[in-house]
Formats: structure tokens, C-alpha cells, sequence
């Protein structure tokens, strides 16, 4: 168990639809990263979030939006899902911001757009 | 960000000891070395990493080569449990960000 935990399991959604993912970090840890993980595409890093602020930006889309509470929970938005958003989402947590700290990853999230 | 190339698979023996290879000629002096791996059905986790030194944990070794343009993940005695995917993966030292930007990583088969 990494500590990070995320909501739901699995989510099954029509195509327009929106959905919310949700990450809870590690205790203590003040990082946020999300990533996407397709069949073709592989593990694609989207957003990383340090003490609230957006911290980098990865291969996003526009449909997709993310946020860090105070808390430090994080949400991922998906709207006007379409069928190639189907993947697992992961979240991570690291205690800072850099280069130089391990992440801890939650289990995922398994998308189905149908 | 640096690229790193692996084998595409490998395989090993239960209780041996096992070498997996990453070349990445473009590092640079700050680029850190990590090493993830993601089991069947779960998220990745972290194993290892390391800037120059070699480095040892309850987990792993990781080899460094002297001019850094390869890295070696070594696991001592391979169990069922390590089969899974191994990504080697560069970041800036001087980012402040910990993206990690995943390649395709070694599929690491271990025989009983």
C-alpha cells in the first residue's frame, strides 16, 4: 500500500459526459502528479501540482482540468469524454516538487468511455 | 528531457540474480537516474535512484557508469514477484519539477 489513495475504482460513462477523479497524497506529501495510461500510448504524465499551485504541464488536454486543494487532495475533470479517453488514471504523490524525490502511486482509476 | 533505451524484455530464473541494462548517451551532468517498475495490474512504484555513486537499497542496486552514459538495475536474487515492467527514466536536476516522462520500458519474465 503506497498511502495514495483514489476514487473511484472504475467509472463507465457515455461519450459527452464528465467525470471527476480523485486523489488523496500521502500524508505529509505536498506534490500531485497525474498520469494517463492507454494501450498506445503508454504512461503520459498530464499536470503536477506543489502546495496548490500548478507546478508542469504534460501532454493535457483542454477537455481535461486539474486542481490541488488546501487539503492537498487533487481532482482530475474529464468533459466531453470521448472513447479514446479510456485508459487508467493514475495519481502520485511526492513530498516536494523536484527531481530528486520518490513518488508513490495510487492504484488507478480505470476509465471505460462507452 | 534525456532519452533512455532498454531492452524491450528479458528473462530470469527464480533466486537468481538479475542485470537490466539502460543506455542513455544524451544525459547530462544533473540529470538524475530512477528506476520504476509496474507489477500486472497496479501503478507503478519506485525502486531506485541515483545521480554518480552507485547506490544500494532493501530493493535493488543501481550501477552507474563511470562517464553515466549507462545504468544498470541489479535485483539480487529474483523472486515471482519482480516479474513486471521496468522503466528507467532521466530528470533535470536543476527542474523543479519530478514529471517523470516513461518510455516503454523491459518486461522482465521470471521462471520458477
Amino acid at each position: 500500500d503506497s498511502g495514495v489513495t483514489q476514487t473511484p475504482k472504475h467509472l463507465i460513462t457515455a461519450t459527452g459526459q464528465r467525470v471527476t477523479l480523485r486523489c488523496s497524497p500521502r500524508s505529509g506529501d505536498l506534490s500531485v502528479y497525474w498520469y494517463q495510461q492507454s494501450l498506445d500510448q503508454g504512461l503520459q504524465f498530464l499536470i503536477q501540482y506543489y502546495n496548490g499551485e500548478e507546478r508542469a504541464k504534460g501532454n493535457i488536454l483542454e477537455r481535461f482540468s486539474a486542481q490541488q486543494f488546501p487539503d492537498l487532495h487533487s481532482e482530475l475533470n474529464l468533459s466531453s469524454l470521448e472513447l479514446g479517453d479510456s485508459a487508467l488514471y493514475f495519481c502520485a504523490s511526492s513530498v516536494s516538487g523536484g527531481t530528486n524525490y520518490e513518488q508513490y502511486f495510487g492504484p488507478g482509476t480505470r476509465l471505460t468511455v462507452t | 528531457d534525456a532519452k533512455t533505451t532498454q531492452p524491450n524484455s528479458m528473462e530470469s530464473n527464480e533466486e537468481e540474480p538479475v542485470h537490466l541494462p539502460c543506455n542513455h548517451s544524451t544525459i547530462s551532468g544533473t540529470d538524475y537516474i530512477h528506476w520504476y517498475r509496474q507489477l500486472p495490474s497496479q501503478g507503478p512504484e519506485y525502486v531506485i535512484h541515483g545521480l554518480t555513486s552507485n547506490v544500494n537499497n532493501r530493493m535493488a542496486s543501481l550501477a552507474i557508469a563511470e562517464d553515466r552514459k549507462s545504468s544498470t538495475l541489479i535485483l539480487h536474487r529474483a523472486t515471482l514477484r519482480d516479474a513486471a515492467v521496468y522503466y528507467c527514466i532521466l530528470s533535470r536536476g536543476s527542474s523543479n519539477t519530478g514529471k517523470l516522462i516513461f518510455g516503454q520500458g523491459t518486461t522482465l519474465q521470471v521462471k520458477p
